[in-house]
Order: structure tokens, then sequence, then C-alpha cells
């Protein structure tokens, strides 16, 4: 079965200091990878994603994520983090190889970004 | 914004009522999915729909549960005899499918739906 964790429910981070979130997925073909973001009282919106090719993929807002498939691991980083990526942000993947089309998504990790 | 409208943002019903949500995608999108998120937790998938055909469905979406897809346009949820376990957030998603799974969702805000 597919699954995603987040294994951290929340993140502090100092505006300025590098940020990651982390996120381990199993599934029993090759993966599609996403990470999205949600503001409050906003829905989710789309980061970035890893589809195949280069292991370091670049998103939105200045994050990007590292597939590491000897880990089954997908961080989201960013070099230098704002006050503003505050938000709760998800992992999210989708078996390549089974038929479904859902996307499995984490429980979530909060991001605190302090000035 | 991301395109994806959905009607009402929130409903508050008594237990026993039906309700209807409605979600409108972004116009050129062919897949439309519902994904259903209690607090403290990711978005879990309920149903999908490519054009108007319903081709996919969880464990989760109940015999109380119906999701239409008429003429591959918006679409709508219904929930008969709700529950109090039925208060949540449900999610409305649309993506562009061609032949791979690879393109990402665009979510709308949800509708908050509680039940007294």
């Amino acid at each position: 079965a597919q699954s995603v964790a987040q294994p951290e429910d929340q993140v502090n981070v100092a505006e300025g200091n590098p940020l990651t979130v982390k996120c381990t997925y199993s599934v029993s073909g090759n993966p599609y990878l996403f990470w999205y973001v949600q503001y409050p009282n906003r829905g989710l919106q789309f980061l970035l994603k890893y589809i195949t090719g280069d292991n370091l993929v670049k998103g939105s807002y200045g994050f990007e994520a590292e597939f590491n498939k000897s880990q089954t691991s997908f961080h989201l980083k960013k070099p230098s983090a704002l006050v503003s990526d505050s938000a709760l942000y998800f992992c999210a993947v989708r078996d390549i190889e089974q038929a479904g089309t859902a996307l499995i998504f984490g429980k979530g990790t909060t991001l605190s970004v302090s000035s | 914004d991301t395109g994806v409208s959905q009607d009402p943002r929130h409903k508050i019903t008594k237990r026993g009522q039906n309700v209807t949500f409605r979600c409108d995608p972004i116009s050129e999108h062919n897949r439309l999915y519902w994904y259903r998120q209690t607090l403290g937790q990711g978005p879990e998938f309920l149903t999908y729909f490519q054009n108007e055909a319903q081709l996919e469905k969880s464990r989760l979406l109940s015999d109380r549960f119906s999701a239409e897809r008429p003429k591959g346009s918006f679409s709508t949820l219904e929930i008969q005899r709700t529950e109090q376990g039925d208060s949540a957030m449900y999610l409305c998603a649309s993506s562009l499918g061609g032949g791979g799974l690879n393109t990402e969702a665009f979510f709308g805000q949800g509708t908050r739906l509680t039940v007294v």
C-alpha cells in the first residue's frame, strides 16, 4: 500500500536560516512525488513535483526538494527562510504503477519561521 | 487563486439531513477529484472523475455519499443522512490529464461541513 510519512509535526526556524521539511514514502513501484502548501483559509497550493530525471527539483517561492530513491525520501528545502513561509506543508505520492490516480498525502508539517 | 471554486464555503447542518456541495474545476481540466480533510490530517482521497466518468472511489466513500459530474464540467458531492463523523473540510481538485498521471492537481478552498 502507498503511504507518506512526515515525521515532524512542526518545524521551527529563524528567518534567514535554511529550512528542511522531511518526507518519506512507501510505494510498490516508482513514485510521482509532490509538495503542497496550505495557508490559513486558503486552498492547497502546488509547490513542486518529482516525476523523473534530475533528483533535485526546483519549485515556487524558492523551494526545492531532493528525491532520494535509496532512502525513499523527498525532503523539502529552502536556503533562506522567510516569515511568510510559515504555513502547513504536505508531501504527497502517487504510485506510477498502480491503476489508481489518487494522491496519497502525509499528515502535514507546520513550518513556523520567526523574525 | 487556483481557479477551482467550491460552493458553499461553509455548511452547518443537523444530523440526519442531506447536504450537497458543488465544485467548478478549471475549465480545461478533464480530471476532477474530491478529498476530505479533518483537523490534523492530510487530505484523504474520496473519488475521481475523468470527464463525466467516475473512474475511482475510495473505501471512505460510503453508500451515503454520491458524486456526479454531468457533462464533464462541474461536480456535486452529496452526503445523505449526515452524521457527526462527516464533519470535515471537503476539497475539490482538478488537473489536466493525458496518458500519464504526472500532472499536478489544483485545489479549491474547500467546503467546511459541520454536523450538529
